[in-house]
């Protein structure tokens, strides 16, 4: 069974839609979030999702907003998409919010913004 | 704030060579640390991990020490496979609301038969 499952692996879109990327994880974790990794490669982490509670990274545009449903799930809804949105998003989650535990990364959704 | 650093690559060796990638970090608390590995086409995959200073984590060959005084955190593996090759990010959890991780830039290795 995937971990943390994402779709879709592919979204291709032009630039001015609305689109939405969708997170699930089966690991009974309490804590979930969103990663940015760009065309170098480079992580930025985007936003935490602990139990009702959302954590925003200040660099993160408006445009970006989380939803999550319940604790399995959490949701990245994207406004007016920008070529510089063109990305991979990752998903994960951690069983809490200590620091030492690990986080389980989801396979990925590459966004390609035309 | 927080960051990790770690060499660029890529780091081309060959099969049953010796690997060290450099790490050092800045935090301002007592991070955790962390190695992940990205495998191409696919998502990160937790290498290996250390909570506490001196601790070593270690996992399929590989070794990382945490080393506070010099706030750094290597990877090595005594004998690389073609199998191995893969981007491997160093990355730390401090205490920060929402525990999120700052990641170091990736290091691309390439093991060559």
């Amino acid at each position: 069974d995937t971990a943390v499952s994402q779709t879709p692996k592919y979204l291709v879109t032009q630039m001015g839609n609305d689109k939405s990327i969708k997170c699930e994880q089966n690991l009974g974790h309490d804590t979930m979030y969103w990663y940015k990794q760009d065309s170098k490669k480079f992580l930025k982490i985007m936003f935490s999702y602990n139990n009702k509670e959302l954590i925003i990274n200040e660099t993160v545009p408006n445009r970006f907003s989380p939803k999550s449903p319940d604790k399995a799930h959490l949701n990245l809804h994207i406004n007016s998409l920008e070529l510089g949105d063109s990305a991979v998003y990752f998903c994960a989650s951690s069983q809490d919010l200590h620091r030492s535990y690990e986080q389980y990364f989801g396979p990925g959704t590459r966004l390609t913004v035309t | 704030g927080d960051s990790v650093t770690q060499m660029e690559g890529p780091v081309t060796l060959s099969e049953e060579a010796f690997l060290t990638i450099n790490c050092t970090y800045t935090a301002t608390g007592y991070p955790s640390l962390f190695w992940y590995v990205q495998y191409p086409g696919e998502g990160l995959q937790l290498l290996l991990k250390a909570t506490k200073a001196d601790d070593k984590g270690s996992n399929k060959g590989f070794e990382a020490t945490y080393r506070k005084e010099t706030t750094s955190f290597h990877l090595e593996k005594g004998s690389v496979q073609v199998s191995d090759s893969a981007v491997y990010f160093c990355a730390l959890s401090d205490n920060n609301a929402g525990n999120m991780l700052t990641f170091g830039g990736g290091t691309r290795l390439m093991v060559k038969p």
